[in-house]
């Protein structure tokens, strides 16, 4: 499995578009790139999955490089309740089950 | 459309008894996962089941543990003479057998020994 290093903590402002990202160096070929939230006393929510290029749902982007050795996280316009960890995770797409979480981001916004 | 449940959601025991641990999965989901989190770490995969088969507990401790996934009722984590370090929370998720990657979490339920 790839090893995924981020940034323990950030903090941002409210209203501010904030950008985590993730380094993967050893990203294989069908690795794909997922991210996950988690708020305190909760379960992860996955939030948005990409291979290369760009990706775009209705809460985050997630930028891929061409190289793809690391992909970037970006939450538009963060509120208080943007508030959690962050979590990074580099493995195989369909047919892995097997997830594997780091420490995470844990990102404060401020208001 | 109810999302993953899990009960207790705290649950305090004393060195030596057993903990059990419930997971109902999302409607339509045949698919279920535990896994553990110590405190200020990541989740770590334990066990893999479907409906009255284990498929993958390679991440569970090999004593004191484990998983059943019945064909009716709900998914039991059972941790037998629990230990001072077995306190963590424990999360349960499902997902359809389509997207066995896009895994869908329970509250979780946080285990304390004392």
């Amino acid at each position: 499995l790839a090893k995924t290093t981020q940034p323990i903590s950030m903090d941002s402002y409210e209203g501010q578009e904030v950008n985590i990202t993730c380094s993967h160096n050893n990203i294989a070929t069908n690795d794909y790139i997922t991210w996950y939230q988690q708020f305190p006393s909760q379960g992860p929510r996955f939030i948005i999955q990409g291979y290369k290029t760009k990706v775009t749902n209705e809460v985050a982007s997630l930028f891929i490089p061409a190289d793809r050795k690391s992909s970037t996280l970006s939450l538009p316009r963060v509120s208080l309740s943007d508030t959690a960890v962050y979590y990074c995770l580099v493995g195989p797409g369909a047919g892995s089950y097997q997830l594997t979480f780091g420490k995470g981001t844990k990102l404060s916004v401020i208001p | 459309n109810a999302g993953v449940m899990q009960n207790p959601r705290h649950l305090v025991r004393r060195r030596g008894q057993e903990a059990r641990l419930r997971c109902s999965p999302m409607k339509g989901h045949s698919h279920v996962y535990w896994y553990r989190q110590l405190p200020e770490e990541g989740l770590k995969f334990m066990v893999y089941l479907q409906k009255e088969n284990i498929i993958d507990e390679s991440g569970m401790p090999k004593e004191r543990f484990s998983a059943e996934f019945p064909k009716e009722g709900p998914s039991i984590l059972r941790i037998q003479q629990v230990v001072r370090g077995d306190s963590a929370a424990y999360f349960c998720a499902s997902s359809p057998e389509t997207s066995v990657y896009e895994q869908y979490f329970g509250p979780g339920t946080r285990l304390t020994v004392t």
